[in-house]
This record gives C-alpha cells, structure tokens and sequence, in this order.
C-alpha cells in the first residue's frame, strides 16, 4: 500500500537557523517517484522537487537540499539558514510507476520560520 | 504562460445545495486532477482525468463526480451537499498522461458549507 508520513505536523524556527522536515514513505513498487511541494498561504501548491526511485544522489538548490535513503525509506527536506518567506505548509508526496494516475500526499508539515 | 486557474476562488453553499468548481488546466496540459484539502484529513485524491477519461477516482461518495471537456478543462461537481465538504479543492493539471511528472497547481476553490 501506498503511505508517505510527515510525523512533524508544526515546526517553529527563528530565522537563520537550519531546520529539517522529515518524510517516510511506503511503496510496494520497486519504480517511483517522490516529490515536495510548498504551499504558501495563498493555497497554491507550488513544485520543489522530484526524485525517482533509482536515484539516490542527495540534491542540494541554494538554501534547500533532499537527503534521500532508500534503506530507511526516508526523503528529508532540509532548508538551510531559514528565512521568514520559507513560512508556509510542505508536503512530501509518493506516485508509483504502476499507478501513475494518482499522488499520494503526507498530511503536512507546517513550518513557521519566526523574525 | 498562464497557470492553472479554478474558479470561483471562494464559495458559500447551504446544506443540500450542488456546487460545480471549474479548473482550467495549463495550456497544453491534457491530464487533470482534483484533490481535497481540510485540516484533519490533508491532501485526499479525488479524482484524474485524461483526454476527457477519468482514469482513475479516490474514496469518495458518489455525490462527488467530475467530467472534462476536449478544451482539457475540468469540473467537478458535489451533489447534496454537507458540512464536512467543507474544505480547500485544489486542481493540477501535467503535460503527459501519468502524475509521476512535476503537477501545477491551481490556488484552490474553499467551498464553505452551512
């Protein structure tokens, strides 16, 4: 069955500090793809990253960087001297190759970065 | 490029009453998705459609059904309304046929049920 976990359901940061949101996810599947997304308060979801299933290389963009580990089954999103724009909910989110007609969502993590 | 648009932004429905949300997808996107949005339950699949086929459909009452049109553009109408429909519903539209590809999204329609 599909299931990606957010365990972190609010984070308080003051800014410049570094935080890190946690995702654990399962899957059946030995192909898939896994993703963030950032939604601001004006409610869009706006598009972070993807990862599929045979790439494990961690990925680092400016102040954001994924860690990315199959073993433990976990796609961590790490943002690094946090500013107060970086305030908004995020969502780690699983499709399978097989059942490329849907995403699975995490229920959120919703992240305050404090001035 | 415009992205992808729903309308309306915000509606107020009475119990019992239907209500239709429309979301235009990106301008050559042919697959189109809808999910729910409440605090409790997170981001629920509702449904996907490609080229006017719905594909597949989440765990929802039949009162939840939706259609799109050869223009690529989606409704999604909820019958007999209830309290507990309300929430945000976001659309995203892809290029391609499958959802394993970066999905844009729409700002939402928050329908609000009393």
């Amino acid at each position: 069955a599909q299931k990606v976990t957010q365990a972190q359901t609010e984070i308080s940061v003051v800014e410049k500090e570094d935080v890190t949101l946690d995702c654990v996810y399962e899957t059946r599947d030995t192909t898939y793809y896994l993703f963030w997304y950032k939604q601001p308060p004006s409610g869009e979801l706006v598009f972070l990253i993807r990862r599929n299933s045979f790439d494990e290389q961690n990925e680092i963009s400016g102040r954001y960087s994924w860690n990315f580990q199959k073993s433990t089954s976990s796609f961590n999103f790490t943002i690094t001297a946090s500013q107060v724009v970086d305030s908004a909910v995020y969502f780690c989110a699983l499709s399978e190759e097989r059942r490329d007609d849907k995403i699975i969502f995490g229920k959120g993590t919703r992240l305050h970065i404090l001035p | 490029k415009a992205g992808v648009t729903q309308t309306p932004r915000y509606l107020i429905k009475t119990r019992g009453q239907q209500v239709t949300l429309s979301c235009s997808p990106i301008s050559g996107h042919r697959s189109v998705s809808w999910y729910q949005q409440t605090p409790g339950q997170g981001l629920q699949f509702l449904f996907e459609y490609f080229s006017e086929t719905q594909r597949n459909k989440g765990n929802f009452p039949g009162r939840f059904s939706g259609r799109q049109f050869s223009n690529s553009r989606s409704e999604m109408n909820v019958s007999t309304l209830e309290l507990g429909d309300s929430a945000l519903y976001l659309c995203a539209s892809t290029r391609g046929r499958d959802m394993n590809t970066e999905a844009f999204f729409g700002q939402g329609t928050r329908l609000t049920v009393v």
